[in-house]
């Protein structure tokens, strides 16, 4: 597609239910990112995928939280267990592959998650 | 971590005005971004800067890369209601991510 596409748009969850987030990167995006901003708060970096390399993952605030993504396309992030203090929005990014010259990121619309 | 400082936190302008904000990191960036969020959105690139010292203009909107690469400055002319909204700066990391801003709130009164 034209850009970052996120799904569900919206989310609403019972506590201690998994849920699973879906990221579509802009085509030929080699760089994908997973951001979650807290109601009125800055955007919290989660993971980073880089092409082939292993994903940084040093964002991840816990181990219920995890993120997949298969080559260079689609990517989930999961959530299992689900807390009320994950309620927020998740954002995702791509990007070319960083070093490459004027590198920019495009996020896509974002999943707010609301765990009741 | 990394962090990039923005300042102010938040404005509150009268609409017609101009609008300066800032961003401020301990290392050096070769790219700078100015991203807007409208409430309820993704992030919207407004802005990139490639080079230091360079000065860019996308409408009433003039960003410019600091000569020690350490900084960026946004400034909005002529504020207009739609105006409203999260402004974020950001940048590359080569080999890393993107750090992003803490955020400027941009309130504009009509």
């Amino acid at each position: 597609g034209a850009g970052v596409s996120q799904s569900p748009s919206n989310k609403v969850t019972e506590k201690g239910k998994d849920v699973e987030l879906r990221c579509d990167p802009i085509s030929g995006h080699t760089a994908l990112y997973w951001y979650r901003q807290r109601l009125g708060q800055g955007l919290e970096f989660l993971i980073y995928f880089q092409g082939n390399s292993a994903p940084d993952k040093s964002g991840l605030p816990s181990d219920r939280f995890s993120a997949e993504r298969t080559g260079e396309s689609v990517s989930t992030l999961t959530i299992q267990r689900t807390q009320q203090e994950d309620s927020a929005v998740y954002l995702c990014a791509s990007s070319y592959l960083l070093g490459r010259p004027n590198t920019e990121a495009f996020f896509g619309q974002g999943t707010r998650l609301t765990v009741v | 971590g990394q962090q990039l400082n923005q300042s102010p936190q938040s404005m509150f302008i009268q609409e017609g005005e101009d609008v300066s904000m800032n961003c401020t990191s301990s290392s050096i960036f070769n790219t700078w971004l100015w991203y807007k969020q409208d409430p309820g959105e993704g992030p919207v690139l407004l802005i990139a800067l490639y080079k230091a010292g360079e000065l860019t203009s996308n409408g009433r909107l003039t960003a410019q890369f600091g000569i020690t690469r350490k900084d960026s400055f946004l400034n909005i002319s002529a504020s207009i209601p739609s105006d409203v909204g999260i402004y974020f700066c950001a940048g590359p990391r080569t080999g890393n991510q993107f750090y992003f801003g803490t955020g400027t709130s941009l309130t504009v009164i009509p």
